[in-house]
């Protein structure tokens, strides 16, 4: 069973740059989509963008001009640096491995993240 | 617009029966991409409940069964128990945000 780890800096200042690291193992970090979610005190899920293992990404349009998800596979690691951070940023951040369904078709139906980490609170303050 | 709709909260007795419905648009659910559900315990990160609509991942009891059709979906849980006290948050694939969006989340409270 993969297993995920987050981790970096619990105390951001504002307008500097929040940076995750979200190790793999168990598993390799190959053939798959990783991602990042966080969730707002009190609030619910909103997901930041995935990274495929080659290094493709898609991003939450809200948050696209500010984020940047990398992977490195010879570490079976990926991270997340998102810029410009307020307090509107403070959040669990959780990384987790994003699984697509597609038929034989090509069709795509979508994905879901199937393996979490345990999520690490990021705090936006002076 | 790119949302799916959850009820807050929902509640029921220990071996009831409870749904928690999701409703989407043209964007998600109405065309066709699939619904998933996770539950989450406050405090812990959450847990892949339900995928590919009506699908339980390997651990998950057959308590909980998931349906979709056109842009609704629900999540079913027989039996209810204590444990089963947590949020539940249904996701699909948006194609106005080519990504993945997260329904508001519903607080299930076991009476």
């Amino acid at each position: 069973q993969v297993q995920l780890q987050e981790s970096g800096p619990g105390l951001v200042k504002p307008s500097e740059t929040l940076s995750l690291t979200c190790t793999v193992s168990g598993g390799s970090i190959s053939n798959y989509y990783w991602g990042w979610i966080r969730q707002s005190p009190g609030k619910g899920l909103e997901c930041i963008g995935y990274v495929y293992y080659t290094g493709i990404t898609n991003y939450n349009p809200s948050l696209k001009s500010r984020v940047t998800i990398s992977v490195d596979t010879s570490k079976n690691l990926f991270s997340l640096k998102l810029n410009s951070v307020t307090a509107a940023d403070t959040a669990v951040y959780y990384c987790a491995r994003h699984l697509d369904h597609y038929e034989g078709s090509g069709y795509y139906y979508g994905g879901w993240f199937d393996s979490w980490g345990q999520g690490t609170l990021v705090t936006v303050s002076s | 617009q790119s949302v799916l709709t959850q009820p807050p909260s929902v509640s029921g007795a220990p071996g009831q029966r409870v749904t928690i419905s999701c409703t989407g648009s043209s964007s998600n659910t109405g065309s066709g991409y699939d619904i998933h559900w996770y539950q989450q315990v406050p405090g812990t990160a959450p847990k892949l409940l339900i995928y590919g609509n009506n699908n339980r991942p390997s651990g998950v009891p057959d308590r909980f069964s998931g349906s979709k059709s056109g842009t609704s979906a629900s999540l079913a849980i027989t039996g209810l128990q204590a444990e089963d006290e947590a949020d539940y948050y249904c996701q699909s694939y948006d194609s106005s945000l080519s990504g993945s969006l997260f329904g508001g989340g519903t607080k299930l409270t076991v009476l």
